[in-house]
């Protein structure tokens, strides 16, 4: 079993819609979790990280729920420039802070 | 400003060459990484240095030798290229190792062996 596991997509959805991305992880050590966002052929950023509380940043929200080891991205009123891949980390504190990303969900937002 | 820099962008050579991809960030972070993504766009740590020291080091062939000479540096040589080589490869920074800091990664190396 991956470390960490995303939805298989591609999603491909129209303007304005609303999408949801799921990762789970198996390491229970694991301490921080954050989404990438990663455009063809270009670099990953760090899209925002992911707090037990669950945190908004605009039209994005996270969600953590460490009992089910689950972790969640969700992009309301969605834009053609969302269209990107969508990276989950978890990173393991007790293992000198190594993260590790998942294969990433490829989302296209079509006009 | 760029805040974190790699050379050379793009990379080919013949198998059996070696070579030296470099990196510098000027954010003032204290960790370095490098990341492999290959064909299938999976990224995998490679190796990870918090002020110089070596803290990281996953199952990559010793062909593969990384060097920090400072804590803004973080190269990596690469002996004997073969083919599976191929990828690109990605530095990052963070500010220290564990805790809830994300990393800023450079614009990538594509690797190419022929």
């Amino acid at each position: 079993r991956k470390e960490v596991e995303q939805d298989p997509g591609p999603f491909n959805v129209p303007e304005g819609a609303t999408v949801a991305f799921n990762c789970t992880y198996s390491n229970s050590a694991s301490q921080s979790f954050f989404w990438y966002r990663q455009d063809c052929r270009k670099e990953p950023k760090l899209l925002m990280s992911v707090y037990s509380s669950g945190n908004e940043d605009g039209r994005f929200t996270a969600q953590l729920n460490r009992a089910s080891q689950y972790i969640s991205l969700l992009i309301r009123d969605s834009k053609l420039s969302d269209s990107a891949t969508y990276l989950c980390v978890v990173k393991d504190n007790t293992n000198a802070g190594k993260s590790t990303f998942g294969d990433g969900t490829t989302l296209t937002v079509k006009p | 400003d760029t805040a974190v820099s790699q050379t050379p962008k793009y990379l080919v050579t013949q198998m059996g060459n070696d070579k030296s991809i470099k990196c510098e960030q000027n954010l003032g972070h204290d960790t370095m990484y490098w990341y492999k993504q290959d064909s299938k766009k999976f990224l995998k740590i490679m190796f990870s240095y918090n002020n110089k020291e070596l803290i990281i080091n996953e199952t990559v062939p010793n062909r593969f030798s990384p060097k920090s000479p400072d804590k803004a540096h973080l190269n990596l040589h690469i002996n004997s290229l073969e083919l599976g080589d191929s990828a690109v490869y990605f530095c990052a920074s963070s500010q220290g190792g564990t805790g809830q800091t994300g990393y800023t990664f450079g614009s990538g190396t594509r690797l190419t062996v022929v």
